[in-house]
């Protein structure tokens, strides 16, 4: 089983649709979560972090349900430009001593249909 | 700023032959670290280094080697090319503090092929 599971889609979504997607994590010790978003053959960029809370920025909210491990974003008014691949990442033991590192999701690639 | 520049953009090599694929960063990071990114996975963890003078394995170190004389450099070396070597590599940056995880800053990629 991947530590960090994501759907890896497509999903094809109308302009203007909303859009959610989950990310399942194995290790109950993560600590903490980001979505990277990653545009076609370029490098990953921080989306946001997704604290215990959850937290929004403009038309994204991410969210943690730490009683089942995963973790979720979601995407209000999509935009074209929001056509990328999304990346989760928890940050969780390495299982090498007390050590912790970033454990990335496969990514799950999203698609806006105009 | 430059952020994290990485050279090559992309480079063809044979069974065998060894090269260095560079990394810089201008932000004054501790942190640094190499990742390789394969089609229908996550990112894996290559060698991370949190200081000039220290490194240390990933998850996936075999094949590789690193060295981290100064805080902005941080290349990585392929030993030995082989096939399952044919990825994405991805360097990346950021602050560093025990315990805490900071914002990755990624350079552009190299897209190596062996053949």
């Amino acid at each position: 089983r991947k530590e960090v599971e994501q759907d890896p889609g497509p999903f094809n979504v109308p302009e203007g649709a909303t859009v959610a997607f989950n990310c399942t994590y194995s290790n109950s010790a993560s600590q903490s979560f980001f979505w990277y978003r990653q545009d076609c053959r370029k490098e990953p960029k921080l989306l946001m972090s997704v604290y215990s809370s959850g937290n929004e920025d403009g038309r994204f909210t991410a969210q943690l349900n730490r009683a089942s491990q995963y973790i979720s974003l979601l995407i209000r008014d999509s935009k074209l430009s929001d056509s990328a691949t999304y990346l989760c990442v928890a940050y969780a033991p390495n299982g090498f001593g007390s050590n912790y590192q970033l454990i990335w999701g496969a990514g799950t690639k999203l698609i806006i249909k105009p | 700023n430059a952020g994290v520049t990485q050279t090559p953009k992309f480079q063809v090599l044979k069974t065998g032959q060894s090269m260095t694929l560079q990394c810089a960063q201008d932000m004054n990071h501790e942190y640094m670290s190499w990742y390789r990114q394969d089609p229908g996975m996550g990112l894996r963890l290559i060698h991370y280094s949190v200081g000039a003078g220290i490194t240390d394995q990933g998850e996936v170190p075999n094949g590789y080697n690193v060295s981290r004389s100064t805080t902005e450099d941080f290349p990585l070396r392929l030993l030995s090319a082989a096939p399952s070597q044919t990825s994405v590599y991805f360097c990346a940056s950021s602050y560093s503090t025990p315990g805490t995880v900071y914002e990755q800053y990624f350079g552009p990629g190299t897209r190596l092929t062996v053949t």
